[in-house]
């Protein structure tokens, strides 16, 4: 489709487990954002990659948070030793990036993590 | 550091009703402001945006936003809500950086 994709839209995984989430943005967006949104707390910045630049990770709450962009394209978010509070929903976002565009983001549906 | 402050995070209305939702921000600068939508079971989207010129925007849907420089504010209005606006709302600043900060989102229940 036309819009950005990511996977899995749900994954539940036992306490101290590793995931890796996905996000297929849209074609020929430059700039991929990963945001969390846990209840009630609205959307947490994480991670900005924009183009070929080093990503601003200024957002992950810990070293166990990494995330990866493979040729401008597919973002990785990978979470290590899960813990019960990493439970959210993760959201990957795309843009035109840069000074050009809207600066409107198109997010994806998001993946679900739950950590028991 | 920017910031986004939505004061109201669950309203309920009935269909007819005029809507107000609040959104204050915090940047000494220059801001592109946004307010998005979720609803129930889609992703988030965008409702409208301020980047410059006429402080009133006008979105999708019959949404209007007015941008208050002196205020810091830009609150989200409907003259009259029906039940298809039940969602949440996030309103969303963009500051010296290219990354937005958004809200804590605002749960609009719309009876009919």
């Amino acid at each position: 489709g036309a819009g950005v994709s990511q996977s899995p839209s749900n994954k539940v995984t036992e306490k101290g487990k590793d995931v890796e989430l996905r996000c297929d943005p849209i074609s020929g967006h430059t700039a991929l954002y990963w945001y969390r949104q846990s209840l009630g707390q609205g959307l947490e910045f994480l991670i900005y990659f924009q183009g070929n630049s080093a990503p601003d990770k200024s957002g992950l709450p810990s070293d166990r948070f990494s995330a990866e962009r493979t040729g401008g394209s597919v973002s990785t978010l990978t979470i290590q030793r899960t813990q019960q509070e990493d439970s959210a929903v993760y959201l990957c976002a795309s843009s035109l990036g840069g000074t050009g565009g809207s600066g409107e983001l198109f997010f994806g549906e998001g993946s679900r993590l739950t950590v028991l | 550091a920017q910031s986004v402050s939505q004061h109201n995070h669950h309203v309920i209305l009935s269909e007819a009703a005029s809507l107000e939702l609040g959104c204050n921000y915090s940047y000494g600068g220059t801001v592109n402001l946004f307010w998005y939508v979720q609803y129930p079971g889609q992703h988030l989207q965008l409702l409208l945006k301020y980047f410059s010129g006429d402080p009133l925007v006008k979105g999708i849907k019959g949404f209007e936003a007015e941008f208050i420089k002196s205020k810091f504010s830009f609150n989200l209005r409907k003259p009259s809500v029906q039940w298809s606006d039940t969602a949440e709302y996030f309103c969303a600043v963009r500051g010296g950086s290219y990354i937005p900060t958004f809200g804590r989102g605002t749960s609009l229940i719309v009876h009919p």
